[in-house]
């Protein structure tokens, strides 16, 4: 399968703990981006890529987060101390990029903080 | 006001009837839109896009009004396959920078027989 992929799909831990979350683009798509999904709602953007440089941050976005793209490839979304309100889908899309753009979605990481 | 505005739903409709959404985006910037399709518990997949001449592809026809900023999508003789959430999206592309996709909520629709 040459789409998207995202590791782990279901992720449950206990408030305070850190995750880590792993998204593999297609492999000729130069820009990564993660978005988050709570239930009832689209996906909200939280951050992208382009190649290796992380270009943008949406505020949504907060300090307990972080995400790197070390080699222009895979990318991993960290999330430490997490809350409740961390629990979401987390979707992690991949595009080649240019102004109208399409954006590929992988399945997801569904993440559940007790 | 957010950003994109839909009308939730459900919209219940039985099996071979034409059902239209609409949405309404907030950014006169926005650069191109386009309508996703997800599944329940599944990623959203790009149904398809929007452009000023309006489009359609099969069953399915999209129309963009850039003065209102408004958009809408047809479905006609819906398929119990059909069933899903739509989710209308607008990309406000500034230059140089990515495409931050900006979701509505998406609208339900319910495909009976």
């Amino acid at each position: 399968d040459t789409g998207v992929s995202q590791n782990p799909r279901h992720k449950i831990t206990k408030r305070g703990q850190n995750v880590t979350f792993r998204c593999d683009p297609i492999s000729e798509h130069n820009r990564l981006y993660w978005y988050r999904q709570t239930l009832g709602q689209g996906p909200e953007f939280l951050t992208y890529f382009q190649n290796e440089a992380q270009l943008e941050k949406s505020r949504l976005l907060s300090d307990r987060f972080s995400a790197e793209r070390p080699k222009g490839s895979f990318s991993t979304l960290e999330i430490q101390r997490t809350e409740q309100g961390d629990s979401a889908m987390y979707l992690c899309a991949s595009s080649q990029g240019g102004n109208k753009e399409t954006q590929y979605f992988g399945p997801g990481t569904r993440l559940l903080v007790l | 006001r957010k950003e994109v505005e839909q009308d939730p739903g459900p919209f219940n409709v039985p099996e071979g009837a034409t059902v239209a959404f609409n949405c309404t985006y907030s950014n006169s910037a926005s650069q191109s839109f386009f309508w996703y399709r997800q599944d329940c518990r599944k990623e959203p997949k790009l149904l398809m896009s929007v452009y000023s001449s309006g489009n359609e592809d099969g069953r399915f026809t999209a129309q963009l009004n850039r003065a209102s900023q408004y958009i809408s999508l047809l479905i006609r003789d819906s398929k119990l396959s059909d069933s899903a959430t739509y989710l209308c999206v607008v990309n406000p592309w500034i230059t140089g920078g990515g495409n931050k996709l900006t979701f509505g909520t998406g609208t339900q629709l319910k495909v009976e027989l």
